[in-house]
């Protein structure tokens, strides 16, 4: 049971570079969030995807980008970083709308 | 703006004391509170939840304590183990989409 895995674990890029991070659920789970966690801010919604193909923007969307193409796989694109969002960032899904979210162990993204 | 403020920062109880954790907001639309457990390294799991239609909910060691008119509500940790030793989170949600979360509380127990 694999469950929830994000990657890179750890990732050093420079300002300006795109950089994609990734997420892959082995549930079928219907709904998948991504989250930023900063010290002093706990963690905060970037996008969310009800279902493939359905994408929703959360309380900081600005810079990144989301895709869905399948259920399985969610992945998170900061399209020209900034060193504002160095961040750990997390992956979440849940089976459906009011069910517990499963996290995975974070991607630490550094930008110099 | 801050949709849901979490206090203390940081808290040390002695084992076998009572952990408590505090979280406001004032949103009254919100309509569904879990609390998070975080260890270092780790993604945040889901550790107790209510709806604003309770006012307390126990799970094992652990209680949600809900206070709708005063927008608050608390976790509380009964006989504190230094296996408790986390971060713990509150969150509030609207129709379990968007989520807000507290900046966090480290809690560490002493042996």
């Amino acid at each position: 049971d694999a469950g929830i895995t994000q990657s890179p674990r750890y990732k050093i890029t420079e300002t300006g570079r795109q950089v994609t991070l990734m997420c892959h659920q082995t549930w079928s789970h219907s709904y998948m969030f991504w989250y930023r966690q900063d010290l002093g801010h706990g963690l905060r919604l970037i996008y969310y995807s009800a279902a493939a193909d359905i994408t929703d923007k959360g309380e900081v969307p600005d810079g990144y980008v989301v895709s869905r193409s399948k259920t399985e796989n969610f992945p998170l694109t900061l399209e020209s970083a900034t060193r504002s969002q160095t961040s750990v960032y997390f992956c979440a899904s849940s089976r459906d709308r009011g069910q517990p979210q499963h996290f995975g162990d974070g991607t630490r993204l550094s930008i110099l | 703006q801050q949709q849901v403020k979490q206090s203390p920062q940081s808290l040390i109880v002695q084992k076998g004391g009572i952990s408590i954790i505090n979280c406001a907001y004032e949103n009254t639309a919100f309509d569904y509170f879990p609390w998070y457990q975080q260890f270092p390294g780790k993604g945040p799991a889901l550790l107790i939840a209510i709806r604003p239609d309770v006012s307390e909910k126990k799970e094992g060691r652990f209680t949600i304590s809900f206070n709708k008119s005063a927008k608050q509500f608390s976790l509380h940790i009964m006989d504190s183990q230094p296996g408790d030793s986390a971060t713990y989170f509150c969150a509030a949600s609207i129709n379990f989409n968007k989520f807000y979360f507290g900046s966090g509380t480290k809690l560490n127990v002493k042996p």
